[in-house]
């Protein structure tokens, strides 16, 4: 099972929208509403921010968005702030023996 | 709250064993499946193992099955990662995890802080 597919770095000024991408295959992502997104800031554990596809756990700021097409899923932070910068990783489930793919990694600038 | 606390780690030896430990507080451990994910310094994420709340199924990743074993003790809110034939490349931060399931793994919410494993000679 390969890893999802993500740009390797996103930046933007504060105030402003990113969004990150995160590509797989008509196996995982295209195939299950099971997506999830990780924030990990230097030295961190991940954090869970989005999980199947559009949904924010409790206590997680309403600027990060979810949202998915086809394969690929799509992770939007608005009114970016200093604190946004950190690694989002994707992952998705693919079947019952490959639980977690997650993604290639996208370092977040905020200029 | 939810705390994940792992242990075990260290400096081994290529071809040398070694378990993790996971102690889980703050929610009923046998509810969710368990996992870990590992960490390669400067690298991304990759999954290693689950298994799921009763134990009773655990599930792999290619590059460690048949060296690595995942089991759980319910009554000490426990998870273990048993790792044999370690290899230079297995050298990583291993972290916990907890799915949001029991039974069909989807998802890791919680992580614990991570236990650095080094494999070198």
């Amino acid at each position: 099972q390969s890893a999802l597919t993500q740009p390797a770095s996103v930046s933007g000024s504060p105030g402003h929208s990113i969004t990150i991408s995160c590509t797989g295959t008509s196996g995982d992502v295209g195939n299950y509403n099971l997506v999830s997104w990780y924030q990990q800031r230097p030295g961190k554990a991940p954090k869970l921010i989005i999980y199947q596809v559009t949904k924010r756990p409790s206590g997680v700021s309403n600027r990060f968005s979810g949202s998915k097409s086809g394969n690929t899923a799509s992770l939007t932070i608005s009114g970016l702030q200093a604190e946004d910068e950190a690694d989002y990783y994707c992952c998705s489930y693919a079947s019952s023996a490959t639980p977690y793919v997650f993604g290639t990694g996208t370092k977040v600038t905020v200029l | 709250e939810v705390q994940l606390l792992e242990s075990g780690g260290g400096l081994v030896q290529p071809g040398e064993s070694l378990r993790l430990s996971c102690a889980a507080s703050g929610f009923t451990f046998l509810n969710n499946a368990m996992g870990w994910v590992r960490q390669a310094p400067g690298m991304g994420l990759e999954w290693v193992s689950v298994v799921t709340g009763s134990g009773k199924t655990a599930y792999y990743a290619d590059s460690v099955k048949g060296r690595f074993t995942i089991s759980r003790d319910n009554s000490r809110n426990t998870l273990y990662l048993h790792m044999n034939s370690l290899r230079a490349e297995d050298t990583a931060i291993y972290y916990c995890a907890r799915d949001l399931n029991s039974g069909n793994p989807a998802c890791l919410d919680s992580w614990g802080q991570g236990t650095l494993v080094a494999v070198s000679s």
